[in-house]
């Protein structure tokens, strides 16, 4: 079972900061947060990930609490491309090439409008 | 780079039958995952090659069944079709070496099962 939880839809602005809150209440110290999104018959795309520091690129940053219980990705100025299913997903890094699955909830589906 | 490529894009099957479905990972990486989605749902992990191993497995019985090649490509065999087996099935590549283990999928073969 996933062990994120997010809200089933949300609406956004084009042009305006979308924010998609997770909430990982029982993550584990070696876990990552993960987020993937996914445009409608494409596969997912890696978006950012982090630890408990925030994290921003070119794409979006990643807000994550002190308690490291709850996140929220912020996509700064929403397109109409920006419509799609967003994944958040803990998990652990392996370096050793083990099993690392990635675990999907059904994620949120942000929907920009014009 | 290239990414990953999967084949067919597009495939319609009979109760019963038989179905191989093809991946080829992203140049540099040498792990592959392969996943079930079905409509309206998130992706489900159904196994992991690493150097033509498999080392790690979904909840998915054996007539799921896969093969890792020398050049890291990947094949996803589907024996005794069902209904239920109609779906998207995605496959992944990644390599340890790769940032923070990030996954690149592909778009995905659609399988109707009728």
């Amino acid at each position: 079972d996933a062990k994120t939880t997010q809200p089933t839809s949300m609406d956004c602005a084009e042009g305006r900061a979308a924010n998609l809150p997770c909430n990982h209440s029982t993550i584990s110290g070696n876990e990552y947060v993960y987020w993937y999104r996914q445009i409608h018959s494409q596969g997912p795309q890696y978006i950012i990930h982090g630890l408990k520091n925030n994290e921003t690129n070119e794409m979006a940053s990643l807000i994550i609490t002190e308690d490291r219980k709850s996140s929220t990705l912020i996509l700064p100025h929403a397109t109409l491309r920006d419509t799609a299913v967003y994944y958040c997903i803990v998990r652990a890094l392996n370096y050793g090439g083990a099993t690392n699955k990635l675990i999907f909830g059904t994620g949120t589906l942000l929907a920009v409008q014009p | 780079e290239t990414g990953v490529t999967q084949s067919p894009t597009h495939l319609i099957k009979t109760r019963g039958q038989q179905v191989t479905l093809r991946c080829s990972s992203q140049s540099g990486h040498n792990t592959v995952s392969w996943y079930q989605q079905a409509l309206g749902q998130g992706p489900q992990f159904i196994f992991q090659y690493y150097r033509e191993e498999e080392n790690g497995r979904g909840n998915f019985p054996p007539r799921f069944s896969g093969l890792q090649f020398p050049n890291y490509s990947s094949e996803l065999n589907v024996n005794a079709l069902e209904l239920d087996d109609s779906a998207l099935y995605l496959c992944a590549s990644s390599s340890p070496r790769v940032r923070a283990n990030g996954y690149t999928f592909g778009s995905g073969t659609r399988l109707t099962v009728v």
